[in-house]
């Protein structure tokens, strides 16, 4: 079952914040974030796992709460080159599947 | 250069006509899966593989098949593909699987069209 994110949409200025919400109904064992650009593949961003280790390597950062099976991701002093669409990938704990939600569209303007 | 191939990258085809999506990658990877991508519904897992000797079900696996004979490869087979099947498609890669904490690595896509 696909988590849901939230919201579908977003438009910020160079300098703004943001945040993207994705929430799965499963107990999850870990939740991953990439980015994609229009007509390009999907971009890894970051991996937050249960128990509380995290992986990435931009300026962009999530939280994981394992009891909510939430995470959210934070765009701070958002830049222009953030625009795209972030999709968040759950995997429950019980399998090795990793479902995507549809996707949440950002665009940032000058 | 590490990346992962596929090809076709374009396809338009019939109704019925079996067809094989390849997808290869050069990196040594023990992780590959295939997704497909279709508006407003994100990516969606058709297949997965741990490892050569390792393949399961993503949460859209119907009419689909894949094989992971060697580990390099991982081809999609549509062996009567339908219009409901018209859709980008993605093969990615990873090191030693996602539950590692493993990034996954994209190809390009192959965006396919079935009349």
């Amino acid at each position: 079952q696909q988590p849901v994110q939230s919201p579908q949409a977003v438009i910020l200025r160079e300098g703004e914040d943001a945040v993207i919400n994705c929430s799965s109904s499963k107990a999850l064992y870990s939740v991953h974030w990439y980015r994609q650009k229009h007509g390009e593949a999907p971009v890894f961003l970051m991996i937050l796992l249960k128990g509380g280790e995290q992986k990435g390597h931009e300026k962009i950062s999530a939280s994981f709460n394992e009891k909510k099976q939430q995470s959210s991701l934070y765009l701070t002093a958002s830049q222009l080159s953030y625009s795209g669409t972030y999709f968040c990938g759950t995997e429950a704990r019980d399998d090795y599947k990793l479902s995507f939600g549809a996707g949440t569209t950002v665009t940032v303007r000058a | 250069e590490a990346q992962v191939t596929q090809n076709p990258r374009y396809l338009i085809t019939v109704t019925g006509k079996k067809l094989t999506v390849t997808c290869s990658q050069n990196m040594n990877h023990e992780y590959m899966s295939w997704y497909r991508q279709d508006p407003g519904l994100g990516l969606r897992q058709i297949y997965y593989s741990m490892n050569v000797e390792v393949t399961d079900k993503g949460d859209v696996p119907e009419g689909y098949k894949v094989s992971r004979k060697e580990k390099r490869n991982f081809p999609l087979i549509l062996e009567s593909p339908s219009p409901n099947q018209t859709s980008l498609y993605f093969c990615a890669s990873s090191l030693t699987g996602t539950r590692a904490g493993n990034e996954q690595f994209f190809g390009p896509g192959t965006r396919l069209t079935v009349l």
